[in-house]
């Protein structure tokens, strides 16, 4: 079993749905939660940051990580095309090695 | 000004062969990492350096080979490549202890024929 755990999708919604991608890891150390947007032939770029459990909004995007299911979620309101690229969950504990999910290929159609 | 950047953005060789890979951030961060993406999208940390240190180093063939001359650059070197070395590698670069964000490089698609 994979330490973090997310579904490859891909996922395709029209433009304007509200989408949620998510992940499940199985490690208890982890406490740094990230999301990462990757457009096809570019490197990972930095969407949200959460430390421990809680919320965390950003303009059109909320993360939520609840610990005690060690579960993490990524909500994008009002989708637009641009959106369509594929999400990395990603995760540490107090270490510097960040553990990635096998990423979800999200397509917006307009 | 490009903040990570690798050399070369293809590489196509063939089995048996040695090659390089070479990593520059002008970002001032201390800690640089080594990511293999395969075909499947999984990111997988393989090396990471701070302050010229080795801080990790995964479960990785020892025909991969990272160096790390000065802060600012890392570089990976594969001897005798084989086929499942065929992948996207990533550069990456943060400052420890500062904001969580790692910073990738455009990536170096290697296939190895």
């Amino acid at each position: 079993q994979k330490e973090v755990e997310q579904d490859p999708g891909p996922l395709s919604v029209p433009e304007g749905a509200i989408v949620s991608l998510n992940c499940t890891y199985s490690n208890s150390a982890f406490q740094y939660f990230m999301w990462y947007r990757q457009y096809s032939r570019k490197g990972p770029e930095l969407l949200m940051y959460t430390y421990s459990s809680g919320n965390k909004e950003d303009g059109r995007f909320t993360a939520q990580v609840d610990k005690s299911s060690k579960y993490i979620s990524l909500f994008i309101r009002d989708s637009q095309p641009s959106d369509s690229a594929t999400y990395l969950c990603a995760m540490r504990g107090y270490g510097n090695k960040l553990v990635f999910g096998a990423g979800t290929i999200l397509r917006v159609k307009s | 000004d490009t903040a990570v950047s690798q050399t070369p953005k293809y590489l196509v060789t063939q089995m048996g062969n040695d090659k390089s890979i070479k990593c520059e951030q002008n970002l001032g961060h201390d800690t640089m990492y080594w990511y293999k993406q395969d075909s499947k999208k999984f990111l997988k940390i393989m090396f990471s350096y701070n302050n010229k240190e080795l801080i990790i180093n995964e479960t990785v063939p020892n025909r991969f080979s990272p160096k790390s001359p000065d802060k600012a650059h890392l570089n990976l070197h594969i001897n005798s490549l084989e086929l499942g070395d065929s992948a996207v590698y990533f550069c990456a670069s943060r400052l420890l202890g500062g904001e969580e964000t790692q910073y990738f490089g455009p990536g170096t698609r290697l296939l190895v024929l």
